[in-house]
């Protein structure tokens, strides 16, 4: 029973350059979240995504952007990055409710230089 | 005033001693509480729900204190494997998904 995966491991991008990362949800759930993690510092929600559409979204500009399949898997989208959009992005699974315990990946570690 | 707020540490406890620490929210209309463990470079997981009435689980123990706005988790006996971020985890509801606090460093020492 294969967990949330997270595509690629690591990323170096420079400032300007778009950048997708992608996510497969734990089998049997539906909901995929996105979040954010910079060093130091909590997971910061980002959006998550049901039935295909976002259903909920963090406090973060719409150069991020998202995308949920009809398998349930992800993608993330990150527009004209910016030197602060380094850091950890956490893709995680759940199914049923909003608040449903969250199975994370092993992350997405993108640099941007 | 933070959504959720804990305190980083590190809390440095050697093994076997019983360790605590709190979490404290800003909304009070927050509906469902949790604890998640992140290790080193490593992804977050769930340790426990929070409910009402608090709950245990083995040698950890949650408790929630609506009236003051804050959760807490008790380990018993630590083990050097109890080293790790504990995260804290509030949800809302309407528009957010689950809000994290930076996370209590907790370091065990043989």
């Amino acid at each position: 029973d294969a967990g949330v995966t997270q595509s690629p491991t690591h990323l170096i991008k420079t400032r300007g350059q778009q950048v997708t990362l992608r996510c497969s949800p734990k089998s049997g759930h539906d909901t995929v979240s996105w979040y954010q993690q910079a060093l130091g510092q909590g997971p910061q929600f980002i959006f998550q995504y049901y039935e295909e559409e976002e259903r909920q979204r963090g406090n973060f500009p719409d150069r991020f952007s998202g995308h949920q399949f009809p398998n349930y898997s992800s993608e993330l989208n990150v527009n004209a990055l910016l030197l602060g959009d380094s850091a950890l992005y956490l893709c995680a699974s759940s199914s049923g409710r909003a608040d449903s315990p969250l199975h994370f990946g092993n992350g997405t570690r993108l640099t941007v230089t | 005033r933070k959504e959720v707020e804990q305190d980083p540490g590190p809390f440095n406890v050697p093994e076997g001693a019983t360790v605590a620490f709190n979490c404290t929210y800003s909304n009070s209309a927050s509906q469902s509480f949790f604890w998640y463990r992140q290790d080193c470079r490593k992804e977050p997981k769930l340790l426990m729900s929070v409910y009402s009435s608090g709950n245990e689980d083995g040698r950890f123990t949650a408790q929630l204190n609506r009236a003051s706005q804050y959760i807490s988790l008790l380990i018993r006996d630590s083990k050097l494997s109890d080293s790790a971020t504990y995260l804290c985890v509030v949800f809302r509801g309407g528009a957010d998904g689950l809000t994290f606090g930076k996370g209590t460093h907790l370091i065990i020492q043989p």
